[in-house]
């Protein structure tokens, strides 16, 4: 069955660490999209890529990083700059890069800083 | 504003009719959406709207649309447990690339 796979399900972090997050999707949709989801914000966009070896700043950039090297993976890093990094992570993904007929989500991670 | 906007909590009687109520930003979107998230889960596409229409049904689901003023809504009909969830409208901004912008999302509450 074509999905979005996430792992792993739950992560905890240390201070100080980097660590990355994995999305895998074999519905070879174009778009891929990672969201982080606090309670009551809703969610609010990190990073998105509409192509392979290519992606853009979404509104809360700042401390996490990602790369597109195969259509099919877009694992995201949240580094030790990002003060703040406990929340649920959730990717996405779209066959239309104009975001037409909505996304496709994963089941999310949940990071935890101890 | 920027934000698509909704009611965060609402809560009914198994068997009424929920209705859910979004204000969103962009006129220029083309879809809109509702989506459906259960705890630890991630989010569960609804239904969509095309921006040329009015209205949708699709089984216990209905959705509305006042493009005059910024307004879906989705009613939920013969609500069950099962239907407790939080629920999340979406717009398509096709000036920024296409993202989908989220509201805060609405915890519906279903009491038996």
């Amino acid at each position: 069955d074509g999905g979005i796979t996430q792992s792993p399900k739950y992560l905890f972090r240390k201070e100080g660490q980097n660590v990355t997050l994995s999305c895998e999707q074999n519905l070879n949709h174009d778009a891929m999209y990672w969201y982080r989801q606090d309670p009551g914000q809703g969610l609010r966009l990190i990073y998105y890529s509409q192509i392979v070896n290519d992606f853009q700043k979404g509104d809360i950039a700042e401390g996490y990083s990602v790369s597109r090297e195969k259509k099919e993976s877009f694992p995201l890093t949240v580094t030790s700059a990002q003060k703040n990094p406990t929340a649920f992570y959730l990717c996405a993904s779209s066959i239309d890069v104009r975001g037409n007929y909505g996304y496709t989500f994963g089941s999310g991670t949940r990071l935890t800083v101890v | 504003g920027e934000d698509v906007e909704q009611s965060l909590f609402l809560s009914v009687r198994e068997g009424d009719s929920s209705v859910i109520n979004c204000t969103y930003t962009d006129s220029s979107s083309t879809y809109l959406y509702w989506y459906k998230q259960e705890p630890g889960a991630g989010l569960q596409l609804l239904t969509y709207i095309f921006s040329n229409m009015d209205m949708k049904q699709d089984q216990r689901l209905t959705v509305l649309l006042n493009k005059k003023d910024k307004h879906l809504s989705l009613r939920i009909a013969d609500t069950q447990t099962g239907d407790s969830a939080i629920y999340f409208c979406a717009e398509t901004r096709g000036n920024q690339g296409g993202k989908l912008i989220f509201g805060q999302g609405t915890e519906l509450s279903v009491k038996p």
